[in-house]
């Protein structure tokens, strides 16, 4: 079965930087485009960004255009979001889905950006 | 970017009660919408998708309906295990997945 693990998650100050991972099981991960979708504490869904199976493209949402960069090991089964520049309204859950109409979601890792 | 605009923003009912949600996208979008429900602190499980099939596994109960800019979601006989928050999505605009702004169900 589809399994999605993201770690990485926890507390950063602003201005810092985290990268967090999300580790596919259960599907031919290289032929998958693969998401980022975050959920502030009490808010609803925002996607984050998307990576094509092959990393040729990506596509991020205004809000962290210039300081996220998704990318992927298909070698490893491993999709990555580096995160800079951290803000408090970056504080989110973050979920990492399967594409390309997010039908699998891992249970999410937690970031905190606070001083 | 397509807007979806997903309505009421929160909803009380009866047990067996029929309930039903609505999303409006700001353009045509075919049939590219799923169906989400979340319980707090879960993420996000996918119950309809291409705006009316039901995602193996999911109850009969559950339904959707539309194309086009207008679609809507029905639990036929509101369950107290389907208390949860619901949320729209689009996918024609891919790869930016845009949701509508929740349905948070409670029983009356």
């Amino acid at each position: 079965q589809v399994q999605l693990v993201e770690s990485g998650g926890g507390v950063v100050q602003p201005g810092g930087s985290l990268r967090l991972s999300c580790a596919a099981s259960g599907f031919t991960f290289s032929s998958y485009g693969m998401h980022w979708v975050r959920q502030a504490p009490g808010k609803g869904l925002e996607w984050v960004a998307f990576i094509r199976y092959d990393g040729s493209n990506k596509y991020y949402a205004d809000s962290v255009k210039g300081r996220f960069t998704i990318s992927r090991d298909n070698s490893k089964n491993t999709l990555y979001l580096q995160m800079n520049s951290l803000r408090a309204e970056d504080t989110a859950v973050y979920y990492c889905a399967k594409g390309p109409a997010t039908d699998y979601w891992g249970q999410g890792t937690l970031v905190t950006v606070s001083s | 970017d397509i807007q979806m605009t997903q309505s009421p923003s929160s909803l009380s009912a009866s047990v067996g009660d029929r309930v039903t949600i609505t999303c409006q996208a700001s353009q045509d979008i075919s049939n590219y919408l799923n169906w989400y429900q979340q319980k707090p602190g879960k993420a996000p499980k996918l119950l309809i998708y291409d705006a009316s099939n039901l995602e193996t596994g999911v109850p009969s109960r559950f339904s959707g309906s539309g194309s086009g800019t207008d679609f809507t979601f029905t639990i036929s006989s509101l369950q107290p295990e389907d208390i949860a928050t619901y949320y729209c999505q689009q996918y024609d605009n891919l790869p930016r997945n845009t949701f509508g702004q929740g349905t948070k169900l409670e029983i009356k």
